[in-house]
């Protein structure tokens, strides 16, 4: 596809389960973001992905979050036993540049997938 | 946590006028970028301005930046229903990812 696909694009979940949620960035894309997004707040940073290199984590907020990329494909970033406060839209983005050449790479982002934890 | 900050948080004005949002930020930047972000969707990138420059065009979009107020504006001139939307600025510190505003909610009325 053209773009950063998501995927569900909704998911509703009760309290201690887990859940998995798929990014599949643009082909040729070497950088890949999480970032969630509560309702009517902007956009807090999770995690980053750069080729090869160690994943940045300093964003994710407990150890109930984790995140996985193989090579500069799909990234699934799962959340163990869900709490409420785990509700929100989670977004993935691409890039085609390090964090350093971002001048001239911005992000794309996906759709997002909306997480209720009833 | 979050540095750039938008105002207002909500905007609404008539087709045809000028909007005029603006976001302050905190520490030093390499550059600032500006996003849309429509309804149920992803943000979209709009307009890139690096920490040197001070005013930069695209379309009906006009971003200035002043480094010594550590503030940026964005002007979106003629509106257009189709721009209501939520704008989110997004500070480049160079080694970090993009850290985002709470963004402005526009709503341009026909």
């Amino acid at each position: 596809g053209a773009g950063v696909s998501q995927s569900p694009s909704n998911k509703v979940t009760e309290k201690g389960k887990d859940v998995e949620l798929r990014c599949d960035p643009i082909s040729g894309h070497t950088a890949l973001y999480w970032y969630r997004q509560r309702l009517g707040q902007g956009l807090e940073f999770l995690i980053y992905f750069q080729g090869n290199s160690a994943p940045d984590k300093s964003g994710l907020p407990s150890d109930r979050f984790s995140a996985e990329r193989t090579g500069e494909s799909v990234s699934t970033l799962t959340i163990q036993r869900t709490q409420q406060e785990d509700s929100a839209v989670y977004l993935c983005a691409s890039s085609l540049a390090e964090i350093r050449d971002r001048d001239n790479f911005p992000l794309h982002f996906g759709n997002g997938t909306r997480l209720t934890v009833t | 946590s979050q540095q750039g900050e938008e105002d207002p948080q909500a905007l609404s004005i008539q087709e045809g006028e000028n909007a005029t949002m603006n976001c302050s930020y905190k520490t030093s930047i390499n550059n600032l970028q500006w996003y849309r972000q429509n309804s149920g969707r992803g943000l979209v990138h709009l307009i890139l301005i690096r920490s040197n420059e001070r005013e930069k065009h695209s379309g009906r979009l006009r971003v200035t930046l002043d480094t010594s107020k550590k503030s940026s504006s964005l002007l979106i001139t003629a509106s257009r229903a189709a721009d209501t939307a939520s704008y989110f600025c997004a500070t480049d510190g160079g080694n970090t990812p993009l850290v985002f505003g709470k963004g402005t909610r526009l709503s341009v009325i026909a």
